[in-house]
């Protein structure tokens, strides 16, 4: 059973405008959630990071929201640059358990 | 530099072969991990080893067979494999398993059995 969804495989977005990726989950007892960004040939890289006490929070040019009531969350990255290019995977942690749960990824194009 | 060092990067294998994946961490961390990347499934995590001792097997067949000597290294020993095992194999460590944040990953094994 997959507990945290990413149901666009892919999204184009010209540079300087706003790429938002989605993310849901099915798990209330999820405590943490993260974003993870990968390039080819790389290994995941941690990006940004929210807490389920809060609903937004904000580095730089990445933001994410995080709506509990609906089970899903958000990375907006404003302006987007082709170096953002990249897989986006959603990540979830919950108190106990060994490891996270991730995302099937969304691959974001920035076209320049 | 990662910090978390995987090798080989590429892998291919006949299906009688015995191959191991070797990672290995500068970070001082307790926790280290193998995910498993398929194309189009999520990252599905396969084995947890927290101070050396295995936490967590996700149900991996046994032809996977992990080995963790030391906190700073990790091995995935590989015999009889199917061509479905096919993927990209990745490493991460983090200081323990209950933190809610700050895996690093290595840059993985893409291993192709033939």
């Amino acid at each position: 059973d997959q507990q945290v969804k990413q149901n666009s495989p892919s999204l184009s977005v010209q540079e300087g405008r706003i790429s938002i990726l989605n993310c849901d989950y099915t798990n209330s007892m999820f405590d943490y959630f993260l974003w993870y960004k990968k390039y080819p040939a790389e290994g995941p890289t941690f990006l940004i990071s929210i807490s389920s006490i809060k609903d937004k929070n904000e580095d730089g040019r990445f933001t994410v929201f995080l709506n509990k009531s609906a089970k899903h969350l958000s990375l907006h990255i404003v302006p987007s640059q082709p170096g953002d290019s990249a897989v986006y995977f959603c990540a979830a942690w919950r108190s106990g358990a060994n490891n996270l749960f991730f995302g099937t990824g969304t691959r974001l194009t920035v076209i320049p | 530099e990662t910090g978390v060092t995987q090798t080989p990067r590429h892998l291919v294998m006949g299906m009688t072969n015995k191959k191991s994946l070797k990672c290995e961490q500068h970070l001082g961390h307790n926790a280290m991990y193998w995910y498993k990347q398929s194309a189009k499934k999520p990252l599905e995590l396969m084995f947890v080893y927290n101070f050396k001792e295995q936490t967590e097997n996700n149900s991996v067949p046994s032809r996977f067979s992990p080995e963790c000597p030391n906190s700073s290294h990790l091995f995935l020993h590989l015999h009889t494999l199917q061509p479905e095992d096919s993927a990209l194999y990745l490493c991460a460590s983090s200081q323990d398993p209950g933190l809610n944040y700050g895996y690093t990953f290595g840059s993985g094994t893409r291993l192709t059995v033939v």
